[in-house]
Parts: structure tokens; sequence; C-alpha cells
């Protein structure tokens, strides 16, 4: 198993500029989450999903969107990069409950300039 | 509002030694809770967790601690090694999060050998 894979690894945008990250499982866990994390700050999360076609924001969704049409993927949008949006985003999975486990991918770092 | 607060941004520890690390939060409401650990360029990991109903959880060199009353965790690392420095996250479900994890701002654990 992969287990929780994120592409691409790093990403330079520009203000204005939209961009797709990717992240998939192969777990087959119902639950996908989408995090960022600031420097010296915690994860806060985005967008999650509790199965293919429902998804339901988070914490900071606002500039973001989301789709979750299988069970393995689950990208994240974001529409008009901006400089607030500089951040390692993380995408994770659970088998069922957010009090599970939650397996975490690598990281995806975003620079907007 | 923080709901959980990591004070301590960092902690140094001798090899061998103790390693304590703590965690406060706010949401009575809280019942269950995880810790997280972090190497640099990796997405975290889950290390060890504890429900609300017990006071304490050990897993090899790891327990967690939970005092209900005073809103308080701690992780032991008992010895510590040099591959025990990483950034360590507590995280929090429950109390109307709607099963998802509240993080805290997570604390670098340096041993030194």
């Amino acid at each position: 198993n992969a287990g929780v894979t994120q592409t691409p690894k790093f990403r330079i945008l520009k203000i204005g500029q939209s961009m797709t990250l990717q992240c998939a499982q192969d777990m087959n866990h119902n639950y996908m989450y989408w995090y960022r994390q600031d420097p010296g700050m915690g994860l806060k999360l985005i967008y999650y999903s509790v199965g293919a076609g429902i998804t339901d924001k988070g914490e900071v969704p606002n500039g973001y969107n989301v789709s979750r049409s299988t069970t393995e993927d689950f990208p994240l949008r974001l529409e008009l990069a901006a400089p607030s949006q500089t951040s390692v985003y993380f995408c994770a999975s659970t088998p069922y409950l957010a009090t599970d486990t939650q397996y975490f991918g690598p990281g995806t770092r975003l620079t907007v300039l | 509002d923080q709901q959980v607060k990591q004070n301590s941004p960092s902690l140094s520890v001798q090899e061998g030694r103790i390693s304590i690390l703590n965690c406060d939060y706010t949401n009575s409401m809280f019942d269950y809770f995880l810790w997280y650990k972090k190497y640099p360029a990796e997405g975290p990991t889950f290390l060890i967790s504890i429900s609300s109903i017990k006071d304490k959880n050990e897993d090899g060199r790891f327990t967690v601690f939970l005092n209900k009353s005073a809103k308080h965790l701690s992780l032991h690392i008992v010895p510590s090694q040099p591959g025990d420095s990483a950034v360590y996250f507590c995280a929090a479900s429950g109390g109307g999060s709607q099963g998802n994890l509240i993080f805290g701002k997570g604390t670098k654990l340096s041993v030194k050998p």
C-alpha cells in the first residue's frame, strides 16, 4: 500500500493563478481531510469528506474548493491564489471517524508570490 | 481562540532522560485526545491516544496522562532517544467539533546525545 499520496511536493504560484492539489489514498478509507499548516502553527482543517460525493467545510475553507467523486481521490482547488495561502498542505484519511488514527500524506509546500 | 494549547514551542532533553510534553484544552466536552509526531518534510504520524474515560494510556516508552479537572494532558517519553527529536502535536476531538480534530501548535523536542 502506498498509503496517502500527494502531488506536487512543491509549487510556486503567482497571485491570481489557480491550481489543484492532488490527494489519493489506497486504503479504502471513507473519511478524507485537507489541512494547512502555517509556520509555527498547528494544523487547521480546510475541508473534509465522509465519503464519495459528500464534502463539508472545516475551520478555514475560504479560497478553496474540493470534490470527492471517488473513494480514493480528494483534490483541493485554489481558484485565485493569494499570498495568505502560502502554507504546507496535508491530506489525511481515516477508515470511519476522526477519532480513528488519521493517516497523513507527505504534504505539498505552496508559495504564492 | 485556541481550544488546544501547547504553550512550550520547544523542549530540549538529554538522551536517556524523561521528556514531558504538555497540552491544555479549554473545551470540557472534548472526549478523545491524540498525540501526533512530525519529522521535517513528512506528514504527521499517529503516536498515542487516550479517551476521556481513562486517565492514563501506555505504549512502550510513551505514556499519556489525562487530568480532566485541570483540562490538561501530558506525554511522557522514557527514556528519550535522539530519534524522538521531532515536533509533537496534541489534538482533541468531541465537543461540537463534529468528530474532527483540533490541533495545538506543536512542541519541538530535541533529544541531545
